[in-house]
């Protein structure tokens, strides 16, 4: 079955610096990796998702990177903000599996 | 704020209650999903349904036993639970389970205290 690796595992960054959350993942037939964000109580949020027929996806401060040679995809947050301070998680879903295996999450921490 | 909504928010059980956690989705979706989070194991998949019908069970123990009455709602019912399933409880729903690029939503969870 797929697994999902994901580093670091805690993140601390000044306001204003870039945040950087990678991932490996080792089933090759996966095509579809999605990034959520885990605020304190509350369930994940979709924040931004990448399609094996991509490389590379913008969303504002948001950027996911995926290289399928090497199977690993990587989130990029620029401009960090207090508000981005939550626990993220990435996740690979291939064809013929019926849910996402998540990596064990990345809590972000920026420091005003 | 997502279209899948979970109740209770938080169960406080002792291990020879019965108590059950619902889930119902807004969206339209025909595939449902429970997932365990622990500190443990973060996200671990339990459950799947699809059009009503149960397509996946991790290996779940006996005592979690979900239901799905139709694409909306999805149950999951708890008896005889131990310590160590005290964990947030959390439902997903998606398009359809078949498609291997269909997102998935969250709900906010239920956190289960079992004493």
């Amino acid at each position: 079955g797929e697994n999902v690796e994901q580093h670091p595992s805690t993140l601390s960054v000044q306001e204003g610096d870039s945040a950087v959350i990678k991932c490996t993942y080792s089933d090759s037939a996966s095509n579809y990796f999605p990034w959520y964000k885990q605020e304190l109580g509350k369930g994940p949020q979709l924040i931004i998702d990448i399609r094996s027929n991509v490389g590379e996806k913008k969303d504002q401060r948001i950027a996911v990177t995926l290289n399928k040679t090497a199977k690993h995809f990587s989130l990029h947050i620029t401009e960090t903000q207090p508000e981005d301070s939550a626990v993220y998680f990435c996740a690979a879903k291939g064809t013929g599996r019926r849910a996402l295996t998540f990596g064990s999450g990345t809590r972000l921490q920026v420091q005003p | 704020e997502t279209g899948v909504t979970q109740t209770p928010r938080h169960l406080v059980m002792g291990m020879t209650n019965k108590k059950s956690l619902k889930c119902e989705q807004h969206l339209g979706h025909n595939a449902m999903y429970w997932y365990k989070q622990s500190a443990k194991k973060p996200l671990e998949l339990m459950f799947v349904y699809n059009f009503k019908e149960q397509t996946e069970n991790n290996s779940v123990p006996s005592r979690f036993s979900p239901e799905c009455p139709n694409s909306s709602h999805l149950f999951l019912h708890l008896h005889t639970l131990q310590p160590e399933d005290s964990a947030l409880y959390l439902c997903a729903s998606s398009h359809s389970g078949g498609d291997s690029t269909d997102t998935q939503y969250f709900g906010p969870g239920t956190r289960l205290t079992v004493l």
